[in-house]
This record gives C-alpha cells, sequence and structure tokens, in this order.
C-alpha cells in the first residue's frame, strides 16, 4: 500500500541551527501539507503546498519556515535558525485532492537543544 | 471561533466491550476525519466522513451534520485497538483543525 515516508525519523539540533526535514508523499497526490505536534499537545496545521506554491499557511509558519518541492518526489520543510520551542513532532501529509482524505507520514520528531 | 472537541479524553475498556468516543464542532464543515495516533506517534487514517456512517471491520463512524457531532464506535474491542483517537474537521480551508484526541486502553 502506499505511503507517505518521512527522514529523519529523530533529529536532535542546536538552537540556531537549520533544519530540513524530508518527507516523500504518495506518488498521484497534488496536495502537500506540514502538521506539527508539540509533546502533550494537539496536531496543528502549518502550511499546506499545491502546484508549486504554498496555497495557506498558519501563523506558526512564519519566516524561519519554509517549503519546498526540489524535484518530482520530496517535499521538504526548512526552519532557518531553530529554537527550543519549535521542538516537536513533524508530520508531513499529502492527499489528492484537497477534499480528500489525506495520508499521514510517520513523523520527524525535532529535538532543539 | 472554529473548534473541535472531543469526549472521553480519557478512556479504559475491558477486551470485547463496545467503545464511543464523541467529538463535536462549532461550525459548518466540509469533512469530518477519524485518525488513530499510536504510541510511536504514527497517524493512522482511519474514516473521513461528510455525511451518514462508514464501517471497516469493528470500526464505525457516524456524523450528524445537524448536531455538528460525530462518533467513533468500535466493536468488540481487542488490546491492540490501545491507541489516541483523534477528529480532526476541515472548513473551507485546506487545514485541519484536530481536536486533542482520546486516549484508549484496552484491557486484557
Amino acid at each position: 500500500e502506499p505511503e507517505v515516508t518521512q527522514t529523519p525519523s529523530h533529529q536532535v539540533t542546536q538552537m540556531g541551527q537549520e533544519v530540513i526535514l524530508r518527507c516523500v508523499p504518495i506518488s498521484n497526490h497534488l496536495y502537500f501539507y506540514w502538521y506539527r505536534q508539540i509533546l502533550g499537545q494537539k496536531v496543528e496545521f502549518l502550511v499546506s503546498f499545491y502546484n508549486n506554491e504554498i496555497s495557506e499557511k498558519s501563523e506558526i509558519f512564519d519566516d524561519q519556515f519554509s517549503v519546498e518541492r526540489p524535484d518530482g518526489s520530496n517535499f521538504t520543510l526548512k526552519i532557518r535558525s531553530t529554537k527550543l520551542e519549535d521542538s516537536a513532532m513533524y508530520f508531513c501529509a499529502s492527499s489528492v485532492v484537497v477534499t480528500g482524505e489525506a495520508f499521514f507520514g510517520q513523523g520527524t520528531r525535532l529535538t532543539v537543544v | 471561533k472554529n473548534e473541535v472537541e472531543q469526549s472521553p479524553q480519557n478512556l479504559t475498556a475491558q477486551e470485547g466491550e463496545f467503545i464511543t468516543i464523541n467529538c463535536s464542532y462549532s461550525v459548518g464543515i466540509s469533512a469530518l476525519h477519524w485518525l488513530q495516533q499510536h504510541p510511536g506517534g504514527g497517524i493512522v487514517s482511519l474514516f473521513m466522513l461528510s455525511s451518514g456512517k462508514k464501517k471497516h471491520g469493528r470500526l464505525i463512524a457516524t456524523i450528524n451534520i445537524q448536531e455538528k457531532h460525530s462518533s467513533l464506535h468500535i466493536t468488540a474491542s481487542h488490546p491492540r485497538d490501545s491507541a489516541v483517537y483523534i477528529c480532526a474537521v476541515r472548513y473551507n480551508t485546506d487545514k485541519l483543525i484536530f481536536g486533542t484526541g482520546t486516549r484508549l486502553q484496552v484491557f486484557p
């Protein structure tokens, strides 16, 4: 069964460093998303991406964050200068259409020290 | 304000019991999702509903649009059903708005 894959599963980084979280969405999907979940809290929307551009973003998704689809398969989330409060589980998701079922990856646990 | 509320927050059951988890939302939605999150953190989509009822194996999801309410039922619960069950809704935007989840533990 097709699945969304994320790498790495766990990343530890020092405050102020740049990190790139990687995702390979399901191949025929057109909409891509990043969500995050701070430990003990609910999942929050960060950004959606369609047709090579951001279609919606949340207040959390400030200038420190960027997304890119550098080739036909990968979808990345970059955090330019990490802060302690960026520590969270980051989930990538994809769907065929925006109103369709979203399929989630297993998540990347980011720890900023 | 677009919010999603789930109840109960925590639920324990004996194997074989019938489980119900509830979700309420505040305004009209385009779709409601039920998701399962295992201890390792991964999220699995169970159902997407905009009306009526769906069934998959021992899982049943219903939605009442007028009442702004959905339920997830698990029949003949099993310890492997232990997980966090999350309700998420989509309004007329791209994003899903998540509830806080219901932690279910099923004991043998």
